[in-house]
Parts: C-alpha cells; sequence; structure tokens
C-alpha cells in the first residue's frame, strides 16, 4: 500500500524557519517525481515544489516561496523534504506531500494527510 | 504561469441529477508529444487531502465511479457527476501540469439541493 507521512509541522514566528519531511513507502520511490502542495485554512490548493524522479533532481517553486524555500530527496531514506526559510504569515496552511503519478508531468495520485504549519507572532 | 479559472464557484444539485463543472486555462495544455491533455481533476472532502479523479482530462483513475467523467481539450475542460450522490458532496479542482508551477482552479464547492 502506497504511504505518505508528513511531518515537522508546527508553530513559528515571521522570519523563522521550519523543515517539513515526508516518509514515502509502497512503491519505488526513486522513479516518482514528488511535490508539495498546500492549502491555506479555508482556501484552495496551491503547488508550491516539484522535484523530478531523475537522480538530477530538477526542481521548481511557485514564486511565491522562490528563494525562501528549497525541496529535496534522500532516495537512500524514501525521504522527501521542504526546507522553509524567512517565512511569512500568508505561508501558515496545510503542507501536503504528494506523489506524481508517472514520469515528471502527471497528476498527483497519492497524497499524505498533510501537516500544519502556522505563522503567526 | 497558466491561469485556471473555475466556474461556477459553488452549485446546488438534487440527489441523481447532473453536475457540471468548467475549468478554463490561460493557455493551451495539450501536450503535442501524446497529443493528451495536461488536465486533472480532484475531489476534496472536510478534513481530508484531495483525491485524483481524472488525469489526461478524461482517464478516471481507478477506483473512481464511472459517473465521474472528464472531457475537454486545449483550453476548455469540463467535469461531471452524471447521478449526484451524496457522498459526492465535495470541494473539486482542476489542476494543470503542462508547465510549471502545476497550478490549480479556485474550486467548485457542491452541494445538495
Amino acid at each position: 500500500e502506497v504511504q505518505l507521512l508528513e511531518s515537522g509541522g508546527g508553530f513559528v514566528q515571521p522570519g523563522g524557519s521550519l523543515r517539513l519531511s515526508c516518509a514515502a513507502s509502497g512503491y519505488p520511490f526513486t522513479n516518482s517525481a514528488m511535490s508539495w502542495v498546500r492549502q491555506a485554512p479555508g482556501k484552495g490548493l496551491e503547488c508550491v515544489s516539484v522535484i523530478s524522479g531523475s537522480s538530477i533532481g530538477t526542481t521548481s517553486y511557485a514564486d511565491s516561496v522562490k528563494g525562501r524555500f528549497t525541496i529535496s530527496r534522500d532516495n537512500s531514506k524514501n525521504t522527501l523534504s521542504l526546507q522553509m526559510n524567512s517565512l511569512r504569515a500568508e505561508d501558515t496552511a496545510v503542507y501536503y506531500c504528494a506523489k506524481v503519478r508517472s514520469g515528471d508531468y502527471d497528476a498527483f495520485d497519492m497524497w499524505g494527510q498533510g501537516t500544519m504549519v502556522t505563522v503567526s507572532s | 504561469d497558466i491561469v485556471m479559472t473555475q466556474s461556477p464557484g459553488s452549485l446546488a444539485v438534487s440527489l441523481g441529477e447532473r453536475a457540471t463543472i468548467n475549468c478554463k486555462s490561460s493557455q493551451s495544455v495539450l501536450y503535442s508529444s501524446n497529443n493528451k491533455n495536461c488536465l486533472a481533476w480532484y475531489q476534496q472532502k472536510p478534513g481530508q487531502p484531495p483525491k485524483l479523479l481524472i488525469y489526461w482530462a478524461s482517464t478516471r483513475e481507478s477506483g473512481v465511479p464511472d459517473r465521474f467523467s472528464g472531457s475537454g481539450s486545449g483550453t476548455d475542460f469540463t467535469l461531471t457527476i452524471s447521478s449526484l450522490q451524496a457522498e459526492d458532496v465535495a470541494n473539486y479542482y482542476c489542476q494543470q501540469y503542462y508547465g510549471s508551477p502545476r497550478t490549480f482552479g479556485q474550486g467548485t464547492k457542491v452541494e445538495i439541493k
């Protein structure tokens, strides 16, 4: 069974940092592109970042987080990470880890349950 | 960035009736290499993560009831629920995966009339 389990969320002051992790199991993690998608309270979905499944690990970011967030993966540990720096109030959201169905350009076929990040003074 | 615009923002449909949600992209999401549209539909119920319903604009994900169907090409797409069931009450989102960043529509809330 495919499982994605996020961790690392919490409460942080503006300007602070947080590192999210996503533990993947039940499928060949190395071959799959992965993404972080967030959802602010009562709002819609925003794709924050995507990392390819190749060994090169090509990355892309939403403009709203570019230069502040860094996505990475450890294929030896089947783990996806999101390093979030210079956090702002508008980064407050549930952060979901999602698996790309096939290749680098495809839908997100599996999602974790999410981890809440609250940025507030 | 490719902007995805959904309509309506919400709709109320009687049980057993048809529900139709529209999604328009600011540019074509047709991938020339396979002649498929990079468009997905998701269902999200309160307190749950999104669930993939449709990909490549019209391919139903495994396990998704056949009352859900997707259509359209280029820039205009539709999600149809042919006979609304009580368990279909949810928010629905379209998403393009043609360009980076992947972008979602703002969502459509489906309720029972």
